[in-house]
């Protein structure tokens, strides 16, 4: 199956910009997803892109995909306390989705 | 509108014993999964209803799992003889067709004594 692949852990300062990475197997994955989950809560959608674009932007967030290295990656800017979270890449293949084990993303101050 | 809700928010049962988990998707969404996640993973496919029927059911990890979706709308995954190696939190989600984005439960923690 499907193989996604995430960093476990990332500290950044409030303010300052959160950078996650993830990388995948399978390259005929049409869309790409980030999403957010708080503790005790269930997944929520943050972004996606489709696989023929490499670039998406919305608001604070920046989605790249690099899909000759399989690569795609999440930016955060201005980070805030409200942003620590676990964040999951997940890939589509057809309609099922394969997750990273997750980066836990902690903001001090 | 309303998101997708799952009941119970939690569930502690005894090994060996059957449990019901309800998954209650975004009204219109014909498509369904359960995920399953254990502590420390991302979530794992289970199975994919499409309508009522159980389109893809390759991820149910053996025969004591079942889950159905008679009406197409709600949706129960049944676990028979729990063993405590089930214990995890299972998550639902559901799209308005195969190829749109899944919008996820806030999930059953399940936890097998």
């Amino acid at each position: 199956g499907e193989d996604v692949e995430q960093s476990l852990f990332l500290s950044v300062r409030e303010g300052d910009s959160s950078v996650i990475n993830c990388t995948y197997t399978d390259s005929s994955s049409t869309y790409l997803y980030w999403y957010k989950q708080e503790p005790g809560a269930g997944l929520q959608l943050l972004t996606y892109i489709f696989s023929n674009m490499d670039m998406k932007q919305d608001q604070r967030l920046t989605v790249l995909l690099n899909k000759k290295d399989k690569h795609l990656s999440l930016r955060i800017a201005d980070t805030q306390t409200g942003d620590s979270a676990i964040y999951f890449c997940a890939v589509s293949n057809d309609y099922k989705l394969s997750f990273g084990a997750g980066t836990t993303v902690t903001v001090r101050a | 509108g309303a998101g997708v809700s799952q009941t119970p928010s939690n569930k502690v049962t005894e090994k060996g014993k059957y449990v019901e988990l309800r998954c209650d998707p975004i009204s219109g969404h014909t498509a369904l999964y359960w995920y399953r996640q254990s502590l420390g993973q991302g979530p794992e496919f289970l199975i994919y209803f499409q309508g009522t029927g159980a389109a893809d059911d390759s991820g149910l990890p053996n025969d004591r799992f079942f889950a159905v979706r008679p009406e197409g709308s709600v949706s129960t995954l049944k676990i028979q003889r729990t063993e405590r190696g089930d214990s995890a939190v299972y998550l639902c989600a559901s799209s308005r067709d195969n190829q749109e984005t899944q919008y996820f439960g806030p999930g059953t923690r399940l936890l097998v004594l």
